[in-house]
């Protein structure tokens, strides 16, 4: 089956950098995605890796290892409106056609 | 340009009574996905279009759901008769053909009495 774990909770102070970690597991693995969800809104695209490496995008940056089965979301100059839920997704075709496989979020609170 | 919207916001009835969910997706965008949260767990894919073809309906959790996507535009989501764990936050995403990212839409928050 396919299944993806990522950290319930983190806190961090603003003008910090923090990491989500996001492991996964799956047979048809394309690529990472990763969304952001302020509380009551939709969830917003920032980034996507589907090579090994790091991307750049302001001040975040995203981070995939296939051999690890692996990525990170590197967050920096925190800001308190990056309060919000992060979620990463897999991009599987393991059942034959593209699906987005999503894990179950991780909570990032920012303290002043 | 508009987003993707969805309606209605807020729906609340009762257990056994149908409920339909609208999506509308940004113009052009061949891509339409129908996800479902659960509160405080993941984003579950339900089902996912590709113009009016149904590409992957494989996560829909039951023949109680329905959707539709009418002559590759709007789409429709009904819940017939609707149970008590269906309750939760139904999302719609667009993309276009080749691209990765998906726009959410704001979700319908569904609750079944």
């Amino acid at each position: 089956g396919q299944s993806l774990e990522q950290p319930s909770e983190v806190t961090a102070v603003e003008g910090a950098i923090v990491q989500i970690n996001c492991t996964y597991q799956t047979s048809g693995f394309y690529g990472l995605s990763w969304y952001q969800q302020h509380d009551g809104g939709a969830p917003t695209f920032l980034s996507y890796n589907a090579l090994d490496g790091l991307e750049e995008t302001g001040r975040f940056s995203s981070f995939l290892s296939r051999s690890d089965s692996y990525g990170y979301l590197l967050l920096q100059e925190l800001q308190m409106k990056d309060s919000a839920s992060y979620f990463c997704a897999v991009r599987d075709r393991s059942s034959g056609t593209y699906k987005y496989i999503f894990g179950t979020g991780t909570r990032l609170k920012v303290l002043a | 340009e508009a987003g993707v919207t969805q309606f209605p916001s807020h729906s609340v009835i009762e257990k056994g009574q149908t409920v339909t969910l609208r999506c509308d997706p940004i113009s052009g965008h061949d891509n339409l996905y129908w996800y479902r949260r659960v509160m405080g767990k993941e984003i579950k894919f339900l089902l996912h279009f590709v113009k009016e073809s149904k590409q992957d309906e494989s996560g829909m959790p039951n023949n109680r759901f329905l959707a539709e996507r009418t002559g590759g535009t709007y789409s429709t989501l009904k819940v017939q008769p609707a149970e008590l764990e269906d309750s939760g936050v139904y999302f719609c995403a667009s993309s276009p053909s080749g691209k990765e990212t998906q726009y959410f839409g704001p979700g319908t928050r569904l609750l079944v009495l």
